[in-house]
């Protein structure tokens, strides 16, 4: 069974960076069915896309966060990573990582999600 | 790149059926047919109950099923229980390996 544990620092001051990692157990990311993202969901809020990377690493990234940005793999520790730079209050969310179909854009497997605020 | 509309709540008594609605644009929706629909219960990832449209993954229920019609995607859940209640996210690929998601739906069992 794939499972996807998302880790990193829950707490994150204004103007630095966010710093995310997802681990992926049950199954490999150097796969060419896959791909792998990230989606993040604000307090109350709804869900919003924030980019994908493939197994080639080629990345995708929502219009709205493209600058600020950065999807990685590490196939030798079968993880993935997020890095947000220049963060406000409006990026605190919580952050999941999720496995992509990519045959059928969809995403099917997702972690449990974690929450990062950004606060002084 | 704008997110889908969605209604904010929909309710309907146990057995009975209700319809989510969800809104793009030609750039999306109109143009694949790639929608996919998710539920989420409080303090839960997401789950996947439909995918290109009107697919189940399997182990969801056939009570579920989605539909297309122009720029509007639909979720169909008959057989109302008090188990569905929960928030419902539309999302849509919408080119150049890009992906919106709805406003999301709050279904409550009357």
């Amino acid at each position: 069974q794939l499972q996807l544990q998302e880790s990193g620092p829950g707490l994150v001051k204004p103007s630095e960076t966010l710093s995310l990692t997802c681990i992926v157990s049950g199954g490999s990311i150097n796969s060419r069915s896959y791909y792998w993202g990230w989606i993040r969901q604000p307090p109350g809020k709804g869900l919003e896309w924030i980019g994908n990377i493939y197994y080639s690493g080629s990345t995708y990234y929502n219009p709205s966060l493209k600058s600020r940005v950065t999807i990685s793999l590490d196939t030798s520790k079968n993880q993935f990573s997020l890095k947000l730079t220049s963060v406000t209050a409006a990026d605190t969310a919580v952050y999941f990582c999720a496995r992509g179909n990519g045959g059928s854009y969809f995403h099917d497997y997702w972690g449990q999600g974690t929450l990062v605020t950004v606060s002084p | 790149q704008s997110a889908l509309t969605q209604p904010a709540s929909v309710s309907g008594s146990p057995g009975q059926s209700i319809t989510i609605s969800c809104t793009g644009t030609s750039s999306d929706v109109g143009t694949y047919n790639l929608v996919s629909w998710y539920q989420q219960h409080p303090g839960k990832a997401p789950k996947v109950m439909i995918y290109e449209g009107s697919k189940r993954p399997s182990g969801v229920s056939n009570r579920f099923s989605g539909s297309r019609s122009g720029n509007t995607a639909s979720l169909t859940i008959s057989g109302l229980q008090a188990e569905d209640e929960a928030d419902y996210y539309c999302c849509s690929y919408a080119g150049s390996s890009s992906y919106v998601f709805g406003t999301g739906t709050t279904v409550t069992v009357l």
